[in-house]
């Protein structure tokens, strides 16, 4: 297995424009995350899907898109980038067990910078 | 989910034991302690989680206290490629998410 795969591991965008980070995984997980994190912070959860279908909002979800077609990807999609939204971002997921979600497994990143 | 306390850095000595407390003093009864660490912004990995009962796995020990308020994780034998921030989480059965604080930067030195 893959585990969680990102694209790209590193983007520079100029302010206003938009793009789409690709999360998948091949684990067949329900449940699938966008985290951010800053400089010297924890991460911090943008967006969290629990099947494909639906997703819900997170601590931080302003300037945020995600949709989720499919089991294996999760893609976050920023609207119109601004210097704020300079962060590195991960993609975890997990599956349920016992009633509970446990182990959530994640991403390498992708490095974002915004100018 | 209930908030965790956690010393913003620790040093060890490669070989010995390495204990990171952490405290959860508002932690209800159907909420879980999970321990992550991040190697050098790497994601994070999972490494050991318990509701009262003491664990362990291939990793790590996690002790959890009596009150469940404070609980411990203990790398027994550290190594340099421990060296990474460990964060402490609170969650509860059936929760989606993992809330992060800002872990304890954890150094072992040679």
């Amino acid at each position: 297995n893959a585990g969680v795969t990102q694209t790209p591991k590193f983007q520079v965008l100029k302010t206003g424009q938009s793009m789409t980070l690709q999360c998948a995984q091949d684990m067949n997980h329900e449940y699938m995350s966008w985290y951010r994190q800053d400089p010297g912070m924890g991460l911090r959860l943008i967006h969290y899907s629990v099947g494909a279908g639906i997703t819900d909002q997170g601590e931080v979800p302003n300037g945020y898109n995600v949709s989720r077609s499919t089991t294996e990807d999760f893609p976050l999609r920023l609207l119109s980038a601004a210097p704020s939204q300079t962060s590195v971002y991960f993609c975890a997921s997990s599956s349920p067990r016992g009633g509970g979600y446990n182990e959530q497994f994640f991403g390498p990143g992708t490095r974002l910078t915004v100018l | 989910d209930a908030k965790t306390t956690q010393p913003p850095s620790m040093d060890c000595a490669e070989g010995r034991a390495a204990n990171l407390p952490c405290n959860h003093s508002t932690i209800s009864g159907n909420e879980y302690v999970y321990w992550y660490r991040q190697i050098h912004s790497q994601g994070p990995q999972y490494i050991i989680h318990g509701l009262k009962n003491n664990e362990t796995n291939e990793m790590a020990s996690l002790i959890i206290t009596e009150d469940r308020k404070s609980s411990t994780l203990i790398l027994p034998h550290a190594t340099l490629r421990d060296t990474a921030v460990y964060y402490c989480i609170v969650r509860a059965q059936g929760a989606q998410k993992l809330v992060f604080g800002q872990g304890t930067r954890l150094t072992i030195n040679p």
